[in-house]
């Protein structure tokens, strides 16, 4: 089993819909939770970044937390075409330098 | 634009050729990273450098050579590679992993191909 696990996709929605992105995991020991995205040949971008368990939110993104059942959320509200792209998720323990990701979700908002 | 730079873009190279990859930060940050990155797969760690040493090589073979000259510069020094080291080489940096997490911001990479 992985640590962490993600769904692939491709995740294809109309233009203006919720898009609701997930992952889990196995190590209780994950205290930081990361969403990045990444256009086509660019580099992961650092979307949001939360501490242990709860919500958050940017704008039209909302990051969730669930340690108690070991799964993490990305909603985006209001999806543009500018949103496709892959998303990653990444978490990590106290202390380390390690990050581990998830194998990322290609989403695609049509227009 | 990112805050972390990598040159170059693209690198086309044959096998017997020595190349070296290059990033730079100027946030102040103390622990920088390589990563390697196949075509739909995530990131795999290669090297982490904190407070310019070495503290984690994740078993990477001796034609990748890192080399950290101070705390804003990465080096990656390309020997002898093979035809499935191919792939897009990223560098990240983040303020230090000691007493916490910080998370890790990364460069555009650079695209290497092997002939």
């Amino acid at each position: 089993q992985k640590e962490v696990e993600q769904d692939p996709g491709p995740l294809s929605v109309p233009e203006g819909a919720i898009v609701s992105l997930n992952c889990t995991y196995s190590n209780s020991a994950f205290q930081y939770f990361m969403w990045y995205r990444q256009y086509s040949r660019k580099g992961p971008e650092l979307l949001m970044y939360t501490y242990s368990s709860g919500n958050k939110e940017d704008g039209r993104f909302t990051a969730q937390v669930d340690k108690s059942s070991k799964y993490i959320s990305l909603f985006i509200r209001d999806s543009q075409p500018s949103d496709s792209a892959t998303y990653l998720c990444a978490m990590s323990g106290i202390g380390g330098f390690k990050t581990i990701f998830g194998a990322g979700t290609r989403l695609f908002v049509k227009a | 634009d990112t805050e972390v730079t990598q040159t170059p873009k693209h690198l086309v190279m044959g096998m017997t050729n020595k190349k070296s990859l290059k990033c730079e930060q100027h946030m102040g940050h103390r622990a920088m990273y390589w990563y390697k990155q196949k075509a739909k797969k995530p990131p795999e760690l290669m090297f982490v450098y904190s407070y310019e040493k070495l503290s984690i090589n994740e078993s990477v073979p001796s034609r990748f050579s890192p080399e950290c000259p101070n705390s804003s510069l990465l080096n990656l020094h390309l020997h002898a590679l093979q035809p499935e080291d191919s792939a897009l080489y990223l560098c990240a940096s983040s303020h230090s992993g000691t007493g916490g997490y910080q998370p890790q911001h990364f460069g555009d990479g650079t695209r290497l191909s092997i002939l």
